[in-house]
């Protein structure tokens, strides 16, 4: 049981390049979600999504676009790279029903815009 | 919106002490609270939650309390070793539509042999 799994681990692209981040659960998760994580600023939300299907925006989705094609994954898309999106990308799910429940999350892409 | 704040930001004790890290948030709907451990290197996972029906929770050494009235709550970390070294977050979550969870900003804890 892989739980998150996120890829690449690690990578460098050059200003105005394009790149998808990857991430896949194995947990029949229903949600699923992006954050990016900088320094002294917790965790932030870029998108989620509820099922299959369907995305959403959340604090900070400026630059990025997600689909979510199959249940059990989850695309991240940066379509023209910035300086400012230099930052530890994770991805999370959930269960999704009734109560609230724990995020699991994968460890991580760390990605640097030159 | 919800706004999560974390004190301290950073945290030494000496092995064996224990650790205290408080959280308080600003919206009154949130009723889940999870906490969640972060290595170096690795992604943050949950160690420990809490409903709002219930005003404190125990698992071995760690233990979580909650005040809904003065909107706060704490982590609680007794006998500390130096494995339990890493930064630790609180959250609060709101219950319905994608369950959104806000964040604390993190407390770096460091366990000194």
């Amino acid at each position: 049981n892989a739980g998150v799994t996120q890829t690449p681990k690690f990578r460098v692209l050059k200003t105005g390049q394009s790149m998808t981040l990857l991430c896949a659960q194995d947990m029949n998760h229903e949600y699923m979600y992006w954050y990016r994580q900088d320094p002294g600023m917790g965790l932030r939300l870029i998108h989620y999504s509820v099922g299959e299907g369907t995305t959403a925006k959340g604090e900070v989705p400026d630059g990025y676009n997600v689909s979510r094609l199959k249940k059990q994954n989850f695309l991240l898309g940066l379509e023209s790279a910035a300086p400012s999106q230099t930052s530890v990308y994770f991805c999370a799910s959930s269960y999704g029903r009734g109560l609230n429940q724990p995020q699991h999350f994968g460890d991580g892409t760390r990605l640097s815009i030159l | 919106g919800e706004n999560v704040e974390q004190h301290p930001s950073t945290l030494s004790v000496q092995e064996g002490d224990s650790a205290v890290i408080k959280c308080t948030y600003s919206d009154s709907a949130s009723n889940y609270f999870p906490w969640y451990k972060q290595e170096l290197g690795k992604g943050p996972q949950l160690i420990i939650d809490i409903r709002s029906n219930v005003g404190e929770k125990k698992d071995q050494r760690i233990a979580v309390t909650l005040n809904k009235t003065a909107k706060h709550f704490s982590l609680h970390i007794t006998e500390t070793q130096p494995e339990d070294s890493a930064v630790y977050f609180c959250a609060a979550s709101i219950p319905g539509g994608y369950q959104k969870v806000t964040f604390g900003t993190g407390t770096k804890l460091q366990v000194i042999p």
